[in-house]
């Protein structure tokens, strides 16, 4: 079926560094998507999304770039910190229904 | 302060017992949903409810129930029959084709 999947499934960036997270889409009728980020024993966090009428949107230090030609988006963080460790999820959102790719763990090094 | 609630957050489970995890929302959300999450993995589907008094299976419902009696509570239980429940279970509300909003899980184990 159409699936929503990650193309890294590590990213390790040394602290103040800029992150990239990526991910590929395979339903090119997808036109809304969310970034979620999951901390260790927690439920996932909403982080920032963006419709397909866009294919850029910034939040605060969180940029979502979206290139629908090529089905896929990326997360941008800036200046990375030790709090963004976690595993981040990008999801399509259809209908109140979510498709979760498989998720990339981000680790700050110090 | 709104939110999403589950209890337990550590379950064990007996052999052929059935458990039943809670899920509380106070959001006014619609539709509710659960996930199950296993470790190093993404989120499957178990129920959702779109609605009071319906709800439909996910991808990964056999060995599931729940049900939607008020709108605030999306009650899941593990049957005997799901041979193996041992996962990080998640709950979600979300409104209006609006972001899902998750409670911080429960963690079930088999004893």
């Amino acid at each position: 079926g159409e699936s929503v999947g990650l193309h890294l499934p590590t990213l390790s960036v040394q602290e103040g560094d800029n992150s990239i997270i990526n991910c590929a889409y395979s339903n090119s009728a997808s036109d809304y998507f969310i970034w979620y980020k999951q901390e260790s024993g927690k439920g996932p966090q909403f982080i920032i999304d963006i419709r397909s009428n866009m294919d850029k949107r910034q939040g605060q230090r969180v940029t979502v770039l979206l290139n629908k030609t090529v089905k896929h988006l990326s997360l941008q963080i800036a200046a990375t910190q030790p709090g963004d460790s976690a595993v981040y999820f990008c999801a399509e959102n259809a209908g109140n229904m979510l498709t979760f790719g498989g998720g990339t763990r981000l680790m700050v090094k110090p | 302060d709104g939110g999403i609630t589950q209890s337990p957050k550590y379950l064990f489970r007996k052999e052929g017992q059935n458990v039943t995890l809670s899920c509380e929302q106070n959001l006014n959300h619609d539709a509710m949903y659960w996930y199950r999450q296993d470790p190093g993995q993404g989120l499957r589907l178990i129920y959702y409810s779109q609605i009071v008094n319906d709800f439909q299976k996910g991808d990964i419902a056999e060995g599931y129930s729940v049900s939607r009696e008020k709108k605030e509570s999306f009650p899941l239980t593990v049957t005997s029959a799901q041979k193996n429940p041992t996962a990080f279970y998640l709950c979600a509300s979300a409104w209006n084709n609006q972001p899902q909003h998750f409670g911080d899980g429960t963690r079930l184990s088999i004893l």
